[in-house]
């Protein structure tokens, strides 16, 4: 199982962006990378997710180098409302329904500063 | 709107009383999952199921127990055995089709705390 490693927290500023790395180095083939955004007293919420290279959606990009060993989410100019605890994930579709993707470590803790 | 229906939001046990937690998803995901978070920590697999009337224990099953009678209800018992109950507890779903590695929809959780 994959076991992941981020910074326990972050400060930024509102306006500007937000880079949060995870380390994941024995990723296996097939696993991808999701990351997921936590608000206090409330679930994860799925954010983006990557095989390899770069994925871009309305919220945010991530960012994976070749070797895959580890991958970076990017906020663009991050607001208040982006306080929260961001978790990443790998996992292996190929296992459907194993615990593969299931491990959270204790995530980010980013705040977002006025 | 689709999505996971979890509740109550708060409950209360009593020592050596038994509670369940319910968890009804619509999203038609084979996939079921429970979570307990503890404060500032990050989320530890209780059990989760792929099917209808099949379930596995997860990293911290011990004192709980589950049932999937139906695909859509995938209810948590917190028992009387497990001493240390109070804490967040999350459903999600996912689906186990489709391309790539079908993401996690979770639930808003259920809070439980001992009087």
């Amino acid at each position: 199982l994959a076991k992941t490693t981020q910074p326990i927290s972050m400060d930024s500023y509102e306006g500007q962006e937000v880079n949060i790395t995870c380390s994941h180095n024995n990723i296996a083939t097939n696993d991808y990378i999701t990351w997921y955004q936590q608000f206090p007293s409330q679930g994860p919420r799925f954010i983006i997710q990557g095989y390899k290279t770069k994925v871009t959606n309305e919220v945010a990009s991530l960012f994976i180098p070749a070797d895959r060993k580890s991958s970076t989410l990017s906020l663009p100019r991050v607001s208040l409302s982006d306080t929260a605890v961001y978790y990443c994930l790998v996992g292996d579709p190929a296992v459907s329904g194993s615990a593969r993707q299931l491990t959270f470590g204790s995530g980010t803790q980013l705040t977002v500063l006025p | 709107d689709g999505g996971i229906t979890q509740s109550p939001k708060y409950l209360f046990r009593k020592e050596g009383q038994n509670v369940t937690l319910s968890c009804e998803q619509n999203l038609n995901h084979d996939a079921m999952y429970w979570y307990r978070q503890d404060p500032g920590q990050g989320l530890r697999l209780i059990y989760y199921s792929q099917i209808v009337n099949d379930f596995q224990k997860g990293d911290i099953a011990e004192g709980y127990s589950v049932s999937r009678e139906k695909k859509e209800s995938f209810p948590l018992t917190v028992t009387s055995a497990q001493k240390n109950p109070t804490a967040f507890y999350l459903c999600a779903s996912r689906s186990l089709s489709g391309r790539g590695d079908q993401p996690q929809h979770f639930g808003d959780g259920t809070r439980l705390s001992i009087l």
